[in-house]
Parts: C-alpha cells; sequence; structure tokens
C-alpha cells in the first residue's frame, strides 16, 4: 500500500537560513512524487514534482527537492527562505500504474524575520 | 492559468439537510477529484472522476455520493450532513496520466451544526 510520512508538525526557521522540509513515502511500484504549498485560506498549489530523470528537481519560488531511492526521501529544500514561505507544505506520491494520489499529513513551516 | 472554482468558500448547514458542493475547471482536464482536509490527517480523497458520468469512490465515500454530468463540472453531495462532516472540501482537477498534477480549488469550509 502507498503511504507518505511527514515526520515533522511543523519547522521553524530564521529569514535567510536555509529550509528543509522532511518527506518519506512507501509504493509498491516506480513512484511519483509531488510537493504543494497551501497559503492561508487558500487551496493547495503544485511546487514541483519528481517522474524521473535527475534526482534533483527545481520548483516554484526557489524550492528543490532530492529524491533519494534509497531511503526512500523527497525533502524540499530552500538555500534561503523567506518570511512569504510560511506556510503550509504538503508531500504526495502517486504509484506510477495507479490513479490514486496519497498526501502526508502536512508540515507547517514558520519563517521569522 | 488553470482555474478551478468551487461555488461556496463557507457553508453552514443543520444536521440531516441535503448539501450540495459545486466545482468547476476552465482546462479541458479529464480527471477531477473530491478531497477533505482535516488537520493531522492531510486531504483524504473522498471520489475521484476520470470522464463524464464516471466515477471511483476514494478512501472516504461513506455518506457522500458525486455526480458529472459535464467535463467541466463535478458535484460533490452530502444526502444527510452530519456533524462529522464538518470539514474543508477541496476540488482539484488535472490531466489523465499518473505523472500530471493536480490543480485545487480554493476550497469550501462547511459546518454542520
Amino acid at each position: 500500500a502507498q503511504s507518505v510520512a511527514q515526520p515533522e508538525d511543523q519547522v521553524n526557521v530564521a529569514e535567510g537560513n536555509p529550509l528543509t522540509v522532511k518527506c518519506t513515502y512507501s509504493v509498491s511500484g516506480n513512484p511519483y512524487l509531488f510537493w504543494y504549498v497551501q497559503y492561508p485560506n487558500r487551496g493547495l498549489q503544485f511546487l514541483l514534482k519528481y517522474i524521473t530523470g535527475d534526482n534533483l528537481v527545481k520548483g516554484s519560488y526557489g524550492f528543490e527537492a532530492e529524491f533519494n531511492k534509497s531511503q526512500t526521501s523527497f525533502h524540499l529544500k530552500k538555500p534561503s527562505a523567506l518570511v512569504s514561505d510560511s506556510a503550509l507544505y504538503f508531500c504526495a506520491v502517486r504509484d506510477g500504474g495507479g490513479f490514486k494520489t496519497i498526501f502526508g499529513a502536512g508540515t507547517r513551516l514558520f519563517v521569522k524575520a | 492559468d488553470v482555474k478551478v472554482t468551487q461555488s461556496s468558500r463557507y457553508l453552514v448547514k443543520r444536521t440531516g439537510e441535503k448539501v450540495f458542493l459545486e466545482c468547476v475547471q476552465d482546462m479541458d482536464h479529464e480527471n477531477m477529484f473530491w478531497y477533505r482536509q482535516d488537520p493531522g490527517l492531510g486531504l483524504r480523497l473522498i471520489y475521484f472522476s476520470y470522464d463524464v458520468k464516471m466515477k471511483e469512490k476514494g478512501d472516504i465515500p461513506e455518506g457522500y455520493s458525486v455526480s458529472r454530468e459535464k467535463k467541466e463540472r463535478f458535484s460533490l453531495i452530502l444526502e444527510s450532513a452530519s456533524t462529522n462532516q464538518t470539514s474543508m472540501y477541496l476540488c482539484a482537477s488535472s490531466f489523465i496520466g499518473s505523472s500530471y498534477e493536480q490543480y485545487f480549488g480554493p476550497g469550501t469550509r462547511l459546518t454542520v451544526t
């Protein structure tokens, strides 16, 4: 069965510092991995995805994520955090042959000035 | 830009009422989804549709039904609302195929009293 774990409910980081939001997954086939962000009172917005190819993928707003097959992880990163990055972040996985996307519980990111 | 709209941002209904939540997308997407979002649980799939008049149950379909009469419109129906259906409801759409990301509406916060 597919599953996604986001081990941290909350991540706190100072503006200008690098940030990491962690995600690990479990699928039976090839994983298709996604990160979404939710700003207050808004729907989810797509940030980036890994389907195949280069393990480091770049997305919107300066975010990137690294696919690590041996550790079954897909951590979200940004070299320099902004206060405006404060939001709820969701990792999601889809088994390559399936239609259903499984979402993690979400990690709330606080960036303080 | 893809636009997914939902009929209401906030809705208050009484126990036992029939509730309709409507979702419209303007990008000719084949797939449409209904999720509910609850704190600490992430997003859980209620129903999914991959074509007009086609539907598949998600993880938590009990107490809900759906209708897709036109490609751009996907409705979620709560046959007899109960207090445990108080939640944020998110609609999403995507192109068919596992590698495509989903586009979300702003959400409807439903309160059942």
